[in-house]
């Protein structure tokens, strides 16, 4: 079963403008990553989040994690059409089991 | 420094026959893990390897699929009697204990197409 669920599913934005995408899981985790995919290509590692963080920037991205609520989010400031591409997050490395459990993805289209 | 190399890039096969995906790791890594991925889905995990062991398989079907990492030599995913449902990306990773941590690298997949 997934463990993570996007939303939305897709989302089309100005360039310029920020992106925000949300991710849901349902158990319990140490590690939450973002991935960036491509058309037609491999994942890209974006961003890492742990258990204990709450909040993590890297360049124009900022993920937080709320544990409480068991999701994450995904900003991306200043959109450029270079950012379209799929969006996922994954639950893991966790307690040992260091698979990642993928979740369905964002479509994000940034209209030049 | 190569990242993960997977070969081929794209691969028919005719229902009935037999798929071989390769994946060489990063220089340096030591484990690799499998994924697939359905038109539209995420990313499944299939199968966790590291040199001559399988550490984890609990994401292969039980039959037809097999996954080996040698000694020597690429990682091997194969496919026998592949079927339609078989055409999927299959992507590879790979890392290194505690490096894990820090993110995967992945290959660029190989695009089965069963015909």
């Amino acid at each position: 079963s997934q463990q993570g669920e996007e939303d939305p599913q897709a989302l089309s934005i100005q360039e310029g403008e920020n992106a925000t995408m949300n991710c849901s899981y349902k158990t319990s985790i140490n590690n939450l990553q973002w991935y960036r995919q491509n058309s037609g290509r491999g994942l890209v590692h974006l961003i890492l989040i742990r258990s204990n963080e709450r909040e993590k920037h890297s360049g124009r991205l900022r993920v937080t994690l709320d544990t409480s609520k068991k999701s994450s989010s995904l900003l991306i400031t200043a959109s450029r059409a270079a950012d379209t591409a799929s969006y996922f997050c994954a639950t893991g490395p966790n307690f040992g089991n260091e698979k990642l459990t993928f979740g369905t993805g964002t479509r994000l289209t940034i209209i030049p | 420094n190569a990242g993960v190399m997977q070969n081929p890039r794209h691969l028919v096969r005719r229902r009935g026959q037999e798929a071989r995906l390769r994946c060489s790791p990063m220089k340096g890594h030591s484990h690799v893990y499998w994924y697939r991925q359905l038109p539209e889905e995420g990313l499944k995990f299939m199968v966790y390897l590291q040199k001559e062991n399988i550490i984890d398989e609990s994401g292969m079907p039980k039959e037809r699929f097999s996954a080996e990492f040698p000694k020597e030599g690429p990682s091997i995913l194969r496919i026998q009697q592949v079927v339609r449902g078989d055409s999927a990306a299959y992507f590879c990773a790979s890392s290194n204990r505690g490096q894990a941590n820090y993110g995967y690298t992945f290959g660029s997949g190989t695009r089965l197409t069963v015909v």
